[in-house]
Parts: structure tokens; sequence; C-alpha cells
């Protein structure tokens, strides 16, 4: 099984409408993020994770809010969804802050919003 | 603040030789990661090496090193003997913050470079 799924794969909503991504872990890694990815912008960071219930912001918060209610569990939510969030949306989660051994990556959210 | 900077989009090498990928890094932080990801085309993030800071020898994983020049704040990935599997696009990320409670792991990334090979 997968250490990170996302869902949905791809989603088509429209403009105003609020939107949540799920993020699930199998790992029980403490740390969880949510990137975007962007042409010519590379992976930027919305907002992270530092255990359940403590969350934070990113560089590009704006728009967006999350939820930790478990371990496992990393919900990405798109308050009113707007054409400049479309997107390719990801997951991370590491087990430590200092971990030489790469991050768990899910396999990515391909938002459309018309 | 934080910054990674991957000065080339795009990339060809021709299959069988090496290709250097570069990496520039900004930080005031002493302590400091630094990672390499490939992407293929079929999205999913796959981490090839990591270089500590503290590091003094650069890493290698297969055919993959990290050419890491601390004064010069570069990270360079060096891929030997390409392979048309090597096609993708990378990415070069860093991890913000020393080492204790004020580290959050989060990973800062370049924008990438897309690397083609060429048979």
């Amino acid at each position: 099984d997968a250490g990170i799924t996302q869902s949905p794969r791809h989603k088509v909503t429209e403009t105003g409408t609020p939107v949540t991504l799920r993020c699930h872990q199998t790992e029980n890694h403490r740390y969880m993020y949510w990137y975007r990815q962007d042409p010519g912008h590379g992976l930027r960071l919305i907002h992270y994770s530092y255990g359940v219930k403590d969350t934070d912001k990113g560089e590009v918060s704006d728009g967006y809010s999350v939820s930790r209610s478990k371990t496992e569990d990393f919900l990405l939510t798109l308050e009113s969804a707007t054409s400049s969030q479309t997107s390719v949306y990801f997951c991370a989660s590491t087990s430590s802050r200092e971990d030489e051994g790469g991050y768990t990556f899910g396999s990515g959210t391909r938002l459309t919003v018309v | 603040a934080q910054k990674i900077t991957q000065t080339q989009p795009g990339m060809f090498v021709q299959e069988k030789e090496a290709v250097t990928l570069d990496c520039t890094y900004d930080t005031s932080d002493q302590s400091y990661g630094l990672f390499w990801y490939k992407q293929p085309s079929s999205g999913e993030m796959i981490f090839l090496i990591y270089q500590g800071s503290y590091d003094e020898q650069n890493a290698t994983e297969g055919r993959y090193s990290l050419n890491f020049q601390k004064a010069r704040k570069s990270a360079n990935l060096v891929i030997s003997a390409s392979q048309l599997g090597d096609s993708a696009m990378y990415f070069c990320a860093m991890r913000e913050g020393p080492r204790g409670s004020s580290n959050t792991g989060k990973l800062i990334f370049g924008q990438g470079t897309t690397l083609q090979v060429k048979p």
C-alpha cells in the first residue's frame, strides 16, 4: 500500500465553490505538508502540520485552510475556489524534521477551477 | 530568507553521457539539508539524494552524486551514464532551519530543470 494516498486524483470545480483535498498517510509520520506545483515555480508550501491540531501557514496560504484531527489525515480546503488555484497539489510527510532519507510524497491531485 | 535557484529550465544529454544539473541556494543558517527529487512524466516525486551541510564528503547514490560546494552555496546534481529513463523534471530542495525546536522540516524547492535524454 502507498505510504500516502491523496484523494481525489483529479477534480474539476467551479469558481466560488469550496473544495477539500484529502491526504491520508499510513506511516505514522508526525509532520505533514501541502504543496502546490505550478510551471516555473516548482513546489510551493501552502500549509504544514507538526502534529495533531498543530498547523501553520506556508508561503502561499491565502485562500486555503487545513485541518488535522488525526495523525494520518491532513485536509486542505479551498474556501472559495478561484481560477488561480488551478494547480497540482502534493501532500508530503516525514517522521523527523531532520530526516535525511527524503520525504514521502503523495501522487498529487490535479485541480482545475473553471 | 531561504531560496533555491535552478537556472536551467531545460537540458538535453546524450544517452550514456554524464550531465550536471545546477542548484544554488541562499540561507543564513549554519545547519541545513539539501535534497534532489526526480519527477517523471507520471508525476510522482522520487527522492534521489541528500546532503547535510556538515557532511564533508559529497553524497553519492548509485549513478547520482551531489557536487556540494558550501562556500559557493551550490549543490549540483551529477548523473553519470544517462539513461532514457532519466528523462524527467528534477527539483533541488532545501530544508530550512537549524537543528532543534525551530526546525519545522519544511522543504523549499527550486523551479526545476527538465532533462531530456537523447538516444
